[in-house]
């Protein structure tokens, strides 16, 4: 069964500590795979959009890579506005342009 | 400039009622979206949408129907509300790509928090 899953399920920081959240899939034909960033009462916020495996995207402290089974968004150094729930998609053949969503990571980082 | 936007934001209503939520993208995009999200915030696609076709996700009661007057708006009709459609609802919208296999992404509304009791 095709699905997405996310881990840690909470994952609380210091200001400073690195640290990276996995979304693994099992999808077969990947079109795309999505990260976006969703702040309490508000729309998910889009981050990076990863195609192929051993792609890698970075913005800022952010930095997400693919592999054909998960992909990683790495913080580096985070500070305390990067608390937020991140959210992995994925778009894949047997969805057309529907996208599949993980339950997300709530990430706290503390000053 | 809002890119998708939606109205109302907040939404409390009698169970059995009817209503409307609505949305607009400015983006040019030719597809669109509505998803809900639970109480657990876990987000579902509930319908996609562009001018050539209408994929409902099959868990959707009819009750839930898109209305799309124009390429830039999809409004969502909820008919005889129940309590279990307190959600969060969001619109998107994505341009699709020229038939490649890369995936196109999707730009998200505020959101419109319903309630009903």
């Amino acid at each position: 069964e095709d699905q997405v899953t996310q881990s840690p399920e909470a994952l609380r920081l210091q200001e400073g500590e690195s640290s990276s959240l996995n979304c693994s899939y099992t999808v077969s034909g990947l079109r795309g795979l999505f990260w976006y960033r969703q702040d309490p009462g508000k729309g998910p916020e889009f981050l990076f959009t990863l195609y192929s495996a051993g792609e890698e995207k970075e913005k800022e402290r952010l930095k997400a890579t693919l592999t054909k089974k998960e992909s990683f968004l790495h913080i580096t150094a985070p500070k305390p506005e990067d608390s937020a729930t991140y959210l992995c998609a994925v778009q894949a053949d047997n969805y057309g342009q529907n996208f599949v969503f993980g339950p997300g990571t709530r990430l706290s980082v503390l000053p | 400039d809002t890119a998708v936007s939606q109205t109302p934001k907040y939404l409390v209503t009698q169970m059995g009622n009817d209503k409307s939520i609505k949305c607009e993208q400015n983006l040019g995009h030719d597809t669109m979206y509505w998803y809900k999200q639970d109480s657990k915030k876990f987000l579902k696609i509930m319908f996609s949408y562009n001018n050539k076709e209408l994929i409902i996700n099959e868990t959707v009661p009819n009750r839930f129907s898109p209305k799309s007057p124009d390429k830039a708006h999809l409004n969502l009709h909820i008919n005889s509300l129940e309590l279990g459609d307190s959600a969060v609802y969001f619109c998107a919208s994505s341009q699709s790509g020229s038939g490649d296999t890369m995936g196109e992404t999707q730009y998200f509304g505020p959101g419109t928090r319903l309630l009903v009791l």
